[in-house]
């Protein structure tokens, strides 16, 4: 598997804290948004998304807010674990357009 | 099921030299994707297919080009490399299904142009 030496905005926390990842978005046209994770040297795996119009929506551990207003989108991890430690990217969906568009990542490392 | 598989995993060529990455999944997913991950820019999509048959161009469509003849197989052309081509090359694949928000990645393959 591959991964890239990325230089992005990197979250430390303390295992077992919660972590939060924030991303602003552009397109206030999007239908969808979406989180992916990509561990070291794998592609990147499907979280989570939200509707447009929704605020809030819960996955297992996971959390995904969005605020229109400000077009912004955060990702909740509860009770963050060693195996979070991760690149985190949102993008963003609309009908029809039969593709996503990625945001630059955010860098995740878990302190035992 | 294998998912989606990527072929090669590395490799390095000379400016001027071309390949093909191939790219091949077995969940019978309609639609599929090639992206480029490069340092600090996230994942640019190059091309993409929504069926057999069909491409259609991304975002950086560039130097490269594209085939699916069969609906399991996406094949990614560089005719002739450049060093701005170094990357990772990611291939992704959906259903048509409720769930297209949900793409399945390869592995990846970094490719070095001298």
């Amino acid at each position: 598997g591959e991964s890239v030496g990325l230089h992005l905005p990197t979250l430390s926390v303390q295992e077992g804290d919660n972590s939060i990842i924030n991303c602003a978005y552009s397109n206030s046209a999007s239908d969808y948004f979406i989180w992916y994770k990509q561990e070291s040297g794998k592609g990147p795996q499907f979280i989570i998304d939200i509707r447009s119009n929704m605020d809030k929506r819960q996955g297992q551990r996971v959390t995904v807010l969005l605020n229109k207003t400000v077009k912004h989108l955060s990702l909740q991890i509860a009770a963050t674990q060693p195996g979070d430690s991760a690149v985190y990217f949102c993008a963003e969906a609309h009908y029809g357009n039969n593709r996503l568009a990625f945001g630059k990542g955010n860098q995740v490392v878990v302190i035992p | 099921n294998a998912g989606v598989t990527q072929t090669p995993k590395f490799r390095v060529l000379k400016t001027g030299q071309s390949m093909t990455l191939l790219c091949a999944q077995d969940m019978n997913h309609e639609y599929m994707y090639w992206y480029r991950q490069d340092p600090g820019m996230g994942l640019r999509l190059i091309h993409y297919s929504v069926g057999e048959g069909t491409t259609a161009k991304g975002e950086v469509p560039d130097g490269y080009n594209v085939s699916r003849l069969k609906k399991q197989n996406f094949l990614l052309g560089l005719e002739s490399a450049a060093p701005s081509q170094t990357s990772v090359y990611f291939c992704a694949s959906r259903s048509d299904g409720r769930h297209y928000n949900e793409q399945f990645f390869g592995p990846g393959t970094r490719l070095t142009v001298l």
